[in-house]
């Protein structure tokens, strides 16, 4: 089955600083890689999603690169804010099996003032 | 608001008890799923219903028993839990669980088996 590994699983950045967080994946049929930000007392939330057909997508502050060769996807979180403290979870799953989803083990971002 | 609702929040049980957690989601989707979250380990499947039919049961003990009586609710029905059964329990519900449609979470239920 898939194997989604996280790093760093804790992380702290000045605000306004860039914050970086990488998973690898183990199965090359996925080709479905959601991220989620949870923040305390609430459930995931999805942020931003990519699919193998791109390399790149981003949402304003947000983006995600990914690497189909060597199975690795990245969050992008630039001119980082307080409101971005939060804990973000990678996922792989190929796709028509979203309910296959594989999340990773979590990121704790602090952002500092 | 997530569109999916679960109560209660906060749930204290002793082995012997049984109780039941409730999820109802208003996004009108058809798939609707349990997952386990633990300290420092990743989310876990629990199970699937798309369009009320059971999809995943992932090994489950059968002390966890789900139901689904339409698309909209969800419960997982509890009886004679173990203390390591102490953890964030999610619900999440989905267009439909055989498409890469995005997860949409609630905001879980934090039982605790004393």
């Amino acid at each position: 089955g898939e194997n989604v590994e996280q790093h760093p699983s804790t992380l702290s950045v000045q605000e306004g600083d860039s914050a970086v967080i990488k998973c690898t994946y183990s199965d090359s049929a996925s080709n479905y890689f959601p991220w989620y930000k949870q923040e305390l007392g609430k459930g995931p939330q999805l942020i931003i999603d990519i699919r193998s057909n791109v390399g790149e997508k981003k949402d304003q502050r947000i983006a995600v690169t990914l690497n189909k060769t060597a199975k690795h996807f990245s969050l992008h979180i630039t001119e980082t804010q307080p409101e971005d403290s939060a804990v973000y979870f990678c996922a792989a799953a190929s796709s028509g099996t979203a309910s296959k989803l594989t999340f990773g083990t979590g990121t704790r971002l602090q952002v500092t003032l | 608001e997530t569109g999916v609702t679960q109560t209660p929040r906060h749930l204290v049980m002793g082995m012997t008890n049984k109780k039941s957690l409730k999820c109802e989601q208003h996004l009108g989707h058809n798939a609707m799923y349990w997952y386990k979250q633990s300290a420092k380990k990743p989310l876990e499947l629990m199970f699937v219903y798309n369009f009320k039919e059971q999809t995943e049961n992932n090994s489950v003990p059968s002390r966890f028993s789900p139901e689904c009586p339409n698309s909209s609710h969800l419960f997982l029905h509890l009886h004679t839990l173990q203390p390591e059964d102490s953890a964030l329990y999610l619900c999440a519900s989905s267009q439909d669980a055989g498409r890469d449609s995005p997860l949409h979470f609630g905001n879980g239920t934090r039982l605790t088996v004393t």
